[in-house]
């Protein structure tokens, strides 16, 4: 059974610090996808990683997959405030790429 | 290009009953997914249609049921509610020519269904 772990699941940030989180999985895949959700609100696609070392930035978010360690890191920097929100990473289970096991969530809020 | 739409946004209902929620993939999009997102189990995979077949199941009850039209709608119904049905249903579309493929899946605003 796939696996999706996140750490940690509640971050309280400075503003303008820069922080990292973690997701990892336990099965072999060379996909993971990043998303955002506000509360209330659905899910915003936020980073598709595809391959092995791939890194994909926007903004003040970069997110980085490292399939042999199983790994995936979203890099925060100078954080703001309108950062605060849910971040998911789901990983897709291999040969059902709509079959997403979504990891439980770190909620990020940035203080003053 | 519109985005997926989901029917009902808000839906109360009470134990026994059933309910029937719908959602709109985006124009071109023939792949439908449901899930169910609950404070305690988080997110989790409940099916999805292509083609006006299930392609893909997840770990819930036959309670839970979907179905596909030609045009690519999709709805999901649950019967016998029970108050742990009470969650946020999100469906996705996505291209998903095979099944195996890369296809980024767009989400729907959701349907809030409470199960008093």
């Amino acid at each position: 059974e796939l696996k999706v772990e996140q750490n940690p699941l509640f971050l309280s940030m400075q503003e303008g610090k820069n922080y990292t989180i973690y997701c990892n999985y336990s099965t072999t895949s060379d996909r993971l996808y990043w998303y955002r959700q506000d509360p209330g609100k659905s899910l915003e696609s936020l980073f598709v990683l595809l391959s092995n070392g791939a890194v994909k930035q926007e903004g003040r978010l970069m997110a980085s997959l490292d399939t042999k360690a199983r790994l995936s890191t979203l890099h925060i920097t100078a954080a703001v405030h309108d950062l605060s929100a849910t971040y998911f990473c789901a990983v897709p289970l291999p040969g059902a790429n709509s079959k997403l096991t979504f990891g439980k969530g770190i909620t990020l809020s940035v203080r003053p | 290009k519109a985005g997926v739409t989901q029917t009902p946004r808000y839906l109360i209902k009470t134990r026994g009953q059933q309910v029937t929620l719908s959602c709109s993939p985006i124009s071109g999009h023939r792949s439908v997914s449901w899930y169910q997102q609950t404070p305690g189990q988080g997110l989790q995979f409940l099916f999805e249609y292509f083609s006006e077949t299930q392609r893909n199941k997840g770990n819930f009850p036959g309670r839970f049921s979907g179905r596909q039209f030609s045009n690519s709608r999709s709805e999901m119904n649950v019967s016998t509610l029970e108050l742990g049905d009470s969650a946020l249903y999100l469906c996705a579309s996505s291209l998903a020519a095979r099944a195996n493929s890369y296809n980024e899946q767009f989400f729907g605003p959701g349907t809030r269904l409470t199960v008093l």
